[in-house]
């Protein structure tokens, strides 16, 4: 079974608006953390935000917050006021208990396109 | 520093030449990573050194061949490689666990085998 789960392969929204972008996720684990990636079409991958799944409060970094439901096993990206340079690939990944390598995983991306 | 730096960014090679990837990092971070990227798809786990030594290998071909010299080098040799090899080579670095923030990327290469 899929550990990561993005059901929107394509999304459009229109510059300055904002945009949620989903993510599911499958765990028997307590211990976890949810971390979301973009990767623009010059391949770098930048990490944008973190979630721990013992925080309380969602995380939020400027103009990215993470919406994370525990319960309903979701930690969906929310960006405000897009922007033309947010037009990229959008990756929710896991790590499953404190170890990186095996226990990191990619969910299979939401490409996101902003229209002037 | 908070970079992973990437070199070549870009490689083209004939099918029975060997080429090196290089990976350097100097944020203290003792994991580290290559993932091969096909367009359109997330990236997959191809090696993993831990305080540099290979803890992961996830059945690559011997073709590629890792290398960490030291804690802030990753090498990934290559050696007659097929056009389906094509691909992003993505490596990255981390704490070997627990810290927050994931790995940290470089910018890859682009790798095209002909």
């Amino acid at each position: 079974a899929q550990k990561i789960t993005q059901t929107q392969p394509g999304m459009f929204v229109q510059e300055k608006e904002a945009v949620t972008l989903d993510c599911t996720y499958d765990t028997s684990d307590q211990s976890y953390g949810l971390f979301w990636y973009k990767q623009p079409s010059s391949g770098e991958m930048i990490f944008l935000i973190y979630q721990g799944s013992y925080d309380e409060q969602n995380a939020t970094e400027g103009r990215y917050s993470l919406n994370f439901q525990k319960a309903r096993k979701s930690a969906n990206l929310v960006i405000s006021a897009s922007q033309l340079g947010d037009s990229a690939m959008y990756f929710c990944a896991m790590r499953e208990g404190d170890n990186y390598g095996q226990n990191f995983v990619f969910g299979p991306g939401t490409r996101l396109s902003v229209l002037p | 520093d908070t970079e992973v730096t990437q070199t070549p960014k870009h490689l083209v090679m004939g099918m029975t030449n060997k080429k090196s990837l290089k990976c350097e990092q100097h944020m203290g971070h003792r994991a580290m990573y290559w993932y091969k990227q096909k367009a359109k798809k997330p990236p997959e786990l191809m090696f993993v050194y831990s305080y540099e030594k290979l803890s992961i290998n996830e059945s690559v071909p011997s073709r590629f061949s890792p290398e960490c010299p030291n804690s802030s080098l990753l090498n990934l040799h290559l050696h007659a490689l097929q056009p389906e090899d094509s691909a992003l080579y993505l490596c990255a670095s981390s704490h070997p666990m627990g810290e927050n923030y994931g790995y940290t990327f470089g910018s890859g290469t682009r790798l095209t085998v002909v």
